[in-house]
């Protein structure tokens, strides 16, 4: 019974493709999340929607662009692929999004752009 | 802007106790999250402190001193499981949660 689900959980493309990254949560939480999560395993937030609206917008290029269809689903698109997309990206999601709000991960799309 | 500082890799023996120090330098502190995250598989979560102190939780337990800008992550009885990158991350301005680097802990028979 998953919790937070993504689909593909693999990735492997060549530069210059459109490709998209789908997450579905079934916690009935309001909030979703994209992170980053690089080759030093850092991991950085993307983007942030609560109840289908933009609430985080970090500094990434608008070659990625998120889609949130309701609450449950959060989508990512990524296009013209770089060399540099190559990552590990999670979804999360949260009951509201309060600070104090633990977030719970899926289990992460490794994308690997040749 | 933020700042969070935890040791890269830590290596310890089965049955022992491992220390795993953070500090954070942000702006609007609003909490600090420990998570585990083993090889290949998502964040999980493990703690949370928002006071200063120590909250235990079975063999793991955490600590925050807000005014050092500093926690700790306290492993007892070391198992083999237990071999896991332990990320700390530090929720502040606009309810973003920052994480640091994760610190790799190795469990050795």
């Amino acid at each position: 019974d998953t919790a937070v689900s993504q689909t593909p959980k693999y990735l492997v493309t060549q530069m210059g493709n459109d490709k998209s990254i789908k997450c579905e949560q079934n916690l009935g939480h309001d909030t979703m999340y994209w992170y980053k999560q690089d080759s030093k395993k850092f991991l950085k937030i993307m983007f942030s929607y609560n109840n289908k609206e933009l609430i985080i917008n970090e500094t990434v290029p608008n070659r990625f662009s998120p889609k949130s269809p309701d609450k449950a689903h959060l989508n990512l698109h990524i296009n013209s692929l770089e060399l540099g997309d190559s990552a590990v990206y999670f979804c999360a999601s949260s009951k509201q999004g309060a600070v104090t709000d633990t977030q719970y991960f899926g289990p992460g799309t490794r994308l690997t752009v040749l | 802007g933020q700042n969070i500082d935890q040791p890269t890799e830590m290596t310890a023996t089965e049955g022992a106790i491992v220390q795993i120090n953070c500090t954070y330098q942000t702006s609007g502190f609003n909490g600090l999250f420990w998570y585990q995250q083993h090889a290949g598989e998502a964040p999980t979560f493990l703690s949370y402190n928002v006071l200063d102190g120590l909250e235990e939780k079975g063999r793991f337990s955490s600590f925050l001193s807000r005014s050092k800008g500093y926690s700790y992550l306290l492993l007892k009885e070391l198992q083999m499981k237990d071999s896991a990158s332990y990320l700390c991350a530090v929720t502040a301005a606009g309810n973003k949660l920052t994480f640091g680097g994760g610190t790799r802990v190795l469990v050795k028979p």
